[in-house]
């Protein structure tokens, strides 16, 4: 099994809301990663799990909140987002981080009304 | 800062042709690179990586070349098929960070 699964794949909300994105993965890899990618441009960072723990905070806002309560599952709890955080959201694992090949699940189509 | 970034936004190649992709990168201490590829709404897709002590890799019709001199990379991609027709992403990290930092992107069109 070699895959990153991301749900759900599409998401509203409204800019009230509070919702959760869930990644999973069965590979035994203990690094996960949250990516944001807006339209037509690279993925970038924004959390780092590293053995479950918080390795980095690309400096994102208090409204995206990670969880990682095992080293299958990776969390992104949304609270009073703006509508410029529509985005995919995107979740990746690997066997540790640093230079180790990381794998992609397909993503979260996120919408802010 | 960090940044890896490409040459060539947009990329046109005939089917049949070998297509070759460019990433330039500013971090001296990059030792790992990745290439991804990301068709339209889906996530990215590993193709090949390469360490530091390595000058080139070769896969299924693609080879990377790693020039540390100038810090540059490049994928090759032979007898190009429509199917390949995507966006693709460098990738790099180095030892002591957490990070994986993508560059720019490049989109591949194959036409016939």
């Amino acid at each position: 099994d070699t895959e990153v699964t991301q749900t759900p794949k599409h998401l509203v909300m409204g800019m009230t809301n509070k919702k959760s994105l869930k990644c999973e993965q069965h590979m035994g890899h203990r690094a996960m990663y949250w990516y944001k990618q807006k339209a037509k441009k690279p993925p970038e960072l924004m959390f780092v799990y590293s053995y479950e723990k918080l390795s980095i905070n690309e400096s994102v806002p208090s409204r995206f909140s990670p969880e990682c309560p095992n080293s299958s599952l990776l969390n992104l709890h949304l609270h009073a987002l703006q509508p410029e955080d529509s985005a995919l959201y995107l979740c990746a694992s690997s066997l540790k981080t640093a230079g180790t090949e990381a794998f992609f699940g397909q993503g979260t189509r996120l919408t802010v009304v | 800062g960090e940044s890896v970034g490409l040459h060539l936004p947009t990329l046109s190649v005939q089917e049949g042709d070998n297509s070759i992709i460019n990433c330039a990168y500013s971090n001296s201490a990059s030792d790992y690179f990745i290439w991804y590829k990301q068709e339209s709404g889906k996530g990215p897709q590993f193709i090949i990586d390469i360490r530091s002590n390595m000058d080139k890799r070769q896969g299924q019709r693609v080879t990377v070349l790693l020039n540390k001199t100038v810090k540059h990379l490049s994928l090759q991609i032979a007898a190009t098929q429509p199917g390949d027709s995507a966006v693709y992403f460098c990738a790099e990290s180095h030892l002591g960070t957490d990070k994986l930092i993508f560059g720019t992107g490049t989109r591949l069109q194959v036409f016939p």
